[in-house]
């Protein structure tokens, strides 16, 4: 079975600040990571994802992950948070195929303070 | 081109009725996967069709069903509504090139208030 665990359900930066979202996964085999945004009102948006290729995963928006296997984790950062990254962030795992569910985490919310 | 499209975007039903949500893929688009999005549990995976059949389906009652039409289309169907079930409910799609990792492209969801 795989799950995904997100530590902080909201955390808050400074305009400006380093951005970082914690992700833990689990999984029997090798996973693919994603990590979507939500704005309120929409649906899901994806941001960066990791399928077995480099490590360090750049995305939209200025925003990285990198995969660490030892650590089984998969972090969001961005150097520099933009009042526009006020959202809500997922970080989803699936097996390593295709056409298998997506297994989310409970999701941060990200605020941005002025 | 345009995207996932999911209607109606609200609505509001009472315990014990039944309600159908509808989503549109992207053209081309083979896979239709859903999701419920609720405050305590998060999002979670319903089912996923693929050229009309069900190919996956997550942990939830027979009182949640789906289908999919020939031209993709899919709709899931919620019978004897619980209050429980008042969720927004995603709809993604995807291409299905091969075996190899394919995205999945969400739409904007339907919110269901049950009362």
């Amino acid at each position: 079975a795989q799950s995904v665990t997100q530590l902080g359900s909201h955390v808050s930066v400074s305009e400006g600040a380093l951005v970082l979202l914690r992700c833990n996964y689990s999984s029997s085999v090798p996973p693919y990571l994603f990590w979507y945004v939500q704005y309120p009102n929409q649906g899901l948006q994806l941001l960066l994802k990791y399928t077995s290729a480099a490590t360090l995963v750049k995305g939209i928006n200025g925003f990285e992950a990198e995969f660490k296997k030892s650590e089984t984790s998969f972090h969001l950062t961005k150097p520099s948070a933009h009042m526009s990254d006020a959202a809500e962030y997922f970080c989803a795992v699936s097996r390593n195929s295709g056409n298998t569910p997506l297994v989310f985490g409970k999701g941060t919310r990200l605020s941005v303070i002025a | 081109k345009a995207g996932v499209t999911q209607t109606p975007r609200y609505l509001i039903k009472t315990r014990g009725q039944q309600v159908t949500l509808s989503c549109s893929p992207i053209s081309g688009h083979r896979s239709v996967s859903w999701y419920q999005q609720t405050p305590g549990q998060g999002l979670q995976f319903l089912f996923e069709y693929f050229s009309e059949t069900q190919r996956n389906k997550g942990n939830f009652p027979g009182r949640f069903s789906g289908r999919q039409f020939s031209n993709s289309r899919s709709e899931m169907n919620v019978s004897t509504l619980e209050l429980g079930d008042s969720a927004l409910y995603l709809c993604a799609s995807s291409l299905e090139v091969g075996t190899g990792y394919n995205e999945q492209f969400f739409g904007p969801g339907t919110r269901l208030t049950v009362l």
